[in-house]
């Protein structure tokens, strides 16, 4: 079993509706949560983090970690065909990460 | 603010050559450094940490090895590439103790 599973996907939805990526993990020890979006042939980039379970809102974006789950879980809100990317989940123990596989999101105009 | 820069963007290289990725960080000291190897629908894996000049930690066992001579300067190094080591490689930085790691725009290697 993976430690960090994630749907990969692909997912396509019309521009305007509400995206939900999910990924579930194994180990209990992880302590930051950080989803990444990345575009084609570019470097991921930090889309948001936190630390302890709940909700944590920024702008359309809203990260969710249940660690009683052990489930997170990225909304995007209104969504546009700028959010088409791969986005990808990470979960932190001491100095390192451990990253899902990526789910591929495309926005329809 | 700080920013990281990884060279080349593209790299085609035969098999049996060797290899040198450099990644350098501007804009703050003694950065934790990354190297990543990403190969479609397997996510990111993890081959190199390091926290401290001359302090390479590996993570897979694998014919490419890593140097950070400064402490801004990570560097990934192959003697004789194979054709399985083709794939995207990235450069991350993090502040020492922090889980954040921020990307460089990732270096794409074709070795035929």
């Amino acid at each position: 079993q993976k430690e960090v599973e994630q749907d990969p996907g692909p997912l396509s939805v019309p521009e305007g509706a509400i995206v939900s990526l999910n990924c579930t993990y194994s180990n209990s020890a992880f302590q930051y949560f950080m989803w990444y979006r990345q575009y084609s042939r570019k470097g991921p980039e930090l889309l948001m983090y936190t630390y302890s379970s709940g909700n944590k809102e920024d702008g359309r974006f809203t990260a969710q970690v249940d660690k009683s789950s052990k489930y997170i879980s990225l909304f995007i809100r209104d969504s546009q065909p700028s959010d088409s990317a791969t986005y990808l989940c990470a979960m932190r123990i001491n100095e390192k990460l451990t990253f899902g596989t990526g789910t591929r999101l495309t926005i329809i105009p | 603010s700080q920013t990281i820069h990884q060279w080349p963007a593209t790299l085609v290289q035969p098999v049996g050559s060797p290899l040198s990725l450099e990644c350098t960080v501007e804009g703050t000291s003694n950065p934790n450094l990354y190297w990543y190897r990403q190969a479609a629908g397997r996510g990111l894996q993890l081959l190199f940490y390091s926290v401290g000049i001359g302090q390479i930690s590996s993570e897979v066992p694998q014919n490419l090895s890593a140097s950070r001579p400064q402490d801004r300067q990570f560097i990934l190094s192959s003697k004789k590439l194979l054709l399985s080591d083709s794939g995207f490689y990235l450069c991350a930085w993090s502040f020492q103790g922090l889980g954040i790691q921020y990307f460089g725009a990732g270096t794409r290697l074709s070795v035929l």
